[in-house]
């Protein structure tokens, strides 16, 4: 079966650090990755989604970035966090090209202080 | 912005209530999809209806589509403590699956 990993649970960084955050997907090939952001009481606001290795597209300018090194690994990275990246961050994955549903990760919380 | 919009913000009820959800969006979608969150979780998908359905059940839940109004319903019948949670339609496009702002369901017991 498949699953998602997604860590860590909760990260704590203080402002102008670096931040990866890493997502892995076990039990499928060529999935479509996904990386969400979530403010406190709000909705999902896409980051950046990805079809294939090296393929990243970015929904919002921001001061974060995406990257897919291999085919079920996708890394969330910032070369300098700012208090504004703080938020609850969630990866998903879905059948490459197919109308279905996506699995969600358990979401990192970060607290840039 | 192909972005649902959930329609209450917030939802209270007594436990063995009915509660609906609605949502809008904007754009030509594939189809449609309900999620549900727990406070601090991931989300778990319930239930997808495609463009060409007008309406899908699973179990307790029942979700129509009007794409002619751009919008869609999600009812949970008899509603259980169990059932508190936020719940977020999306739409999926080409690739991409864009949520809504969410329903805050609260069930009293």
């Amino acid at each position: 079966s498949q699953t998602i990993h997604q860590w860590p649970a909760t990260l704590v960084q203080p402002v102008g650090s670096p931040l990866s955050l890493e997502c892995t997907v076990e039990g499928t090939s060529n999935p479509n990755l996904y990386w969400y952001r979530q403010a406190a009481g709000r909705g999902l606001q896409l980051l950046f989604y990805s079809v294939g290795i090296g393929q990243i597209s970015s929904e919002v300018p921001q001061n974060l970035s995406a990257s897919r090194p291999q085919d079920r690994q996708f890394i969330l990275s910032s070369k300098k966090l700012l208090l504004s990246d703080s938020g609850f961050y969630l990866c998903a994955w879905s059948v490459l090209g197919g109308n279905t549903e996506a699995f969600f990760g358990q979401g990192t919380r970060l607290t840039v202080v | 912005s192909q972005q649902g919009e959930e329609d209450p913000q917030a939802l209270s009820i007594q436990e063995g209530e009915n509660a609906t959800m609605n949502c809008s969006y904007k754009t030509s979608i594939n189809n449609l999809q309900w999620y549900r969150q727990n406070s601090g979780r991931g989300l778990v998908h319930l239930i997808l209806i495609r463009s060409n359905e007008r309406e899908k059940h699973s179990g307790r839940l029942r979700v129509t589509l009007d794409t002619s109004k751009k919008s869609s319903s999600l009812l949970i019948t008899a509603s259980r403590a169990a059932d508190t949670a936020s719940y977020f339609c999306a739409t999926r496009g080409a690739q991409k699956l864009v949520f809504g702002q969410g329903t805050r369901l609260t069930i009293n017991p």
